[in-house]
């Protein structure tokens, strides 16, 4: 499988900012995911990202507050936007290549908002 | 939509000893089951897979099962080692990859040596 390399590794930000991650894949993917990961629970997911156009999001997250872009096929940022701390959580990216091959993750982002 | 259930929440076992982890899902039409692992400070890794027209998988010290009428899947892991403590994931899924995943509560497992 690919390596995904997420920025940061984690972060520490105040209320009220916004915190922008960033997801590099080794290779061109097909599909590239958003994850939320609360303390100690599983993995929720936010929005698909689509290259080229707006992400696909679950319901009960928006676009307003998680922006994400999807420039090419490598890499895609995911935004944090206006952060409380219930924000807290680590973001994690994950993508395949579409076809039957498997889905793999990034390291994650663990943010902390104070 | 699709609901995981997964038990135990956490597992310790004695170096050596065989761990069992058991999911349950509620749409018949999930069709892919994975297995993450993931370590402190990581992100879930696959270690096995299944599919719904397969019964049984095994990779080494790994083995999935899969009873599709129950709509259960389970994760053995035998002779375990300390490096297998970590936290593991199961998902079902209605595609292969990381399209419509949907994550059991995780159950986090220590290997006493």
């Amino acid at each position: 499988s690919a390596v995904i390399s997420q920025k940061p590794s984690r972060d520490i930000c105040q209320r009220g900012t916004s915190l922008t991650i960033q997801c590099q894949v080794d290779s061109q993917v097909t599909m590239m995911f958003w994850y939320r990961q609360q303390p100690g629970q599983s993995l929720t997911l936010i929005a698909t990202a689509n290259q080229g156009s707006e992400a696909t999001y679950e319901s009960g997250f928006v676009i307003d507050k998680f922006p994400i872009s999807r420039p090419n096929l490598t890499f895609s940022t995911l935004t944090v936007s206006n952060m409380s701390p219930e924000d807290s959580s680590i973001y994690l990216c994950s993508a395949d290549r579409g076809g039957d091959t498997e889905a793999f993750f990034g390291q994650g982002t663990r943010l902390t908002v104070v | 939509g699709e609901n995981v259930e997964q038990h135990p929440s956490t597992l310790s076992v004695q170096e050596g000893d065989s761990a069992v982890i058991k999911c349950t899902y509620s749409d018949s039409a999930s069709n892919y089951f994975p297995w993450y692992k993931q370590e402190l400070g990581k992100g879930p890794q696959l270690i096995i897979d299944i599919r719904s027209n397969v019964g049984e998988k095994k990779d080494q010290r790994i083995a999935v099962t899969l009873n599709k009428t129950a709509k259960h899947f389970s994760l053995h892991i035998t002779e375990t080692q300390p490096e297998d403590s970590a936290v593991y994931f199961c998902a079902a899924s209605d595609q292969t990859g990381a399209n419509n995943l949907f994550f059991g509560t995780g159950t986090r497992l220590t290997v006493i040596p």
